[in-house]
């Protein structure tokens, strides 16, 4: 079975720092998906970010970014100039292959940006 | 286009009594999801319709029952609710794209927060 860690259940930082949240997981399986979602306190998960793990290039959405190791099986999520709306419970989620459909979720990580 | 929208938002039902929970998707998505999520132990799968007419556990089934009544609806019932059923649920849909870029993501609807007292 898969299985998803996120090591730090909560964080701070200063507006307009940059925050690094980690995640690993466990799996046998060569061609997966790994997603962040965030649920600010409006509970409402949000997509905040994708990697196919066939994909070398880590992937990129504006102020977000992934560190993707597929060997080493870590998917940390860099937020940069980070802001107030960013404080959220950050989840990471893995999806075995494409087209399975079930999401495996970690704990979670509580960030707080402190203005 | 409302996405995924789940009701109620908020529930108290006492020890023994039942309940559906109502979700719907206007994406045209052929898969649909619940899920539970508790303090401290992120979203678990309770159960999924990879399409319509199809339904099959997930990881915490036991206590559920789910119709998907049509590709847009799917939902929950708690035959006889308990305490340990209170919890906060989300439905989620997503479709696969073959060929394209952004398949097989989850969208979630708002949530349910259910006390069982």
């Amino acid at each position: 079975a898969q299985t998803v860690t996120q090591s730090q259940p909560e964080m701070s930082v200063q507006e307009a720092e940059t925050v690094t949240l980690s995640c690993t997981y466990d799996t046998s399986e060569s061609n997966y998906y790994l997603f962040w979602y965030k649920q600010p306190p409006s509970r409402q998960m949000i997509l905040v970010i994708r990697q196919e793990a066939y994909k070398q290039q880590n992937a990129t959405e504006n102020r977000f970014s992934v560190n993707f190791q597929k060997a080493a099986k870590s998917f940390s999520l860099k937020i940069s100039d980070s802001q107030l709306g960013d404080t959220a419970m950050y989840f990471c989620a893995f999806m075995k292959r494409p087209g399975y459909g079930k999401l495996t979720f970690g704990t979670g990580t509580r960030l707080t940006i402190i203005p | 286009n409302a996405g995924v929208t789940q009701t109620p938002k908020f529930q108290v039902l006492k020890t023994g009594q039942s309940m559906t929970l109502q979700c719907a998707q206007d994406m045209n998505h052929n898969s649909m999801y619940w899920y539970r999520q508790d303090p401290g132990m992120g979203l678990r799968l309770i159960y999924y319709s990879a399409s319509e007419g199809t339904t099959d556990k997930g990881e915490v089934p036991n206590g559920y029952n789910v119709s998907r009544l049509n590709k847009r609806e799917f939902s929950l019932r708690l035959e006889s609710a308990a305490p340990s059923q209170t919890s906060v649920y989300f439905c989620a849909s997503s479709e696969i794209l073959y060929g394209q870029g952004d398949t097989d993501t989850q969208y979630f609807g708002p949530g349910t927060r259910l006390t069982v007292l």
